[in-house]
């Protein structure tokens, strides 16, 4: 149980692109899910966390119009890179929660590669 | 002080051996604890959970949680080559505004044969 996909898994595009990145819970419904970026050999680092029906909670440092996150329903939410860069290629991973103090699962991840 | 900190490693022990991980947070009155482990160029995967002061055996995997000293940790039985990757310990702080659990930076694990 506590399947977590999402899409696409790797992405290579020009630069000046935008790119949808999609992240759904299978078997579960998600209160909340959250938007990681991590650059290679490097830790994970929290963009946003979202909430079924209202808006993203951006972390400090992270654009929020650069980065549109939408989650409209508890299956599904979407990372739109916005006029992508090639500072923006990197490893893009999801995760869910269905409560607070539940596990946080995570999705394969997006690998971003803006030309 | 880091929210959660663990050893960056890398630590190395021999294949058939025991593997303990560790981890401290900083915030007393957290809740709820967990370990993620990480292969070189894929996401997190949840190997672990624990909510109670003590132990919590899962196969070769055992989690240990000490709430007074705020550390846990997880040990892992009988190392094989493939558990070699990166172990993430994750916190659920107590603050009720918190919706998102806090990361260590992880340890390196190798296993050698």
């Amino acid at each position: 149980g506590a399947v977590v996909s999402q899409h696409p898994s790797r992405v290579i595009c020009k630069s000046g692109t935008s790119v949808k990145i999609e992240c759904r819970s299978l078997d579960f419904q998600a209160t909340t899910m959250f938007w990681y970026r991590q650059f290679p050999k490097q830790s994970l680092m929290l963009m946003a966390t979202s909430n079924e029906g209202s808006k993203a909670t951006y972390e400090q440092g992270v654009e929020k119009d650069k980065f549109l996150i939408n989650h409209a329903s508890l299956t599904l939410s979407t990372l739109t890179v916005t006029s992508a860069h090639p500072e923006d290629s990197s490893f893009y991973i999801c995760s869910a929660r269905e409560g607070m103090g539940q596990p946080q699962h995570f999705g394969d991840g997006t690998r971003l590669s803006i030309l | 002080q880091k929210e959660v900190e663990q050893n960056s490693g890398p630590l190395s022990v021999p294949e058939g051996a025991i593997a303990s991980l560790n981890c401290t947070y900083s915030d007393r009155g957290s809740q709820s604890f967990f370990w993620y482990r990480q292969y070189s160029g894929k996401s997190p995967e949840l190997i672990m959970f624990i909510y109670s002061n003590g132990d919590k055996e899962d196969g070769r995997f055992t989690a240990q949680l000490n709430k007074a000293s705020q550390y846990v940790s997880l040990l892992i039985r009988d190392s094989q080559p493939s558990d070699s990757a990166t172990y993430l310990c994750a916190v659920n702080p107590p603050y009720s505004s918190a919706s998102k659990i806090i990361f260590g930076s992880g340890t390196r694990l190798s296993i050698r044969p």
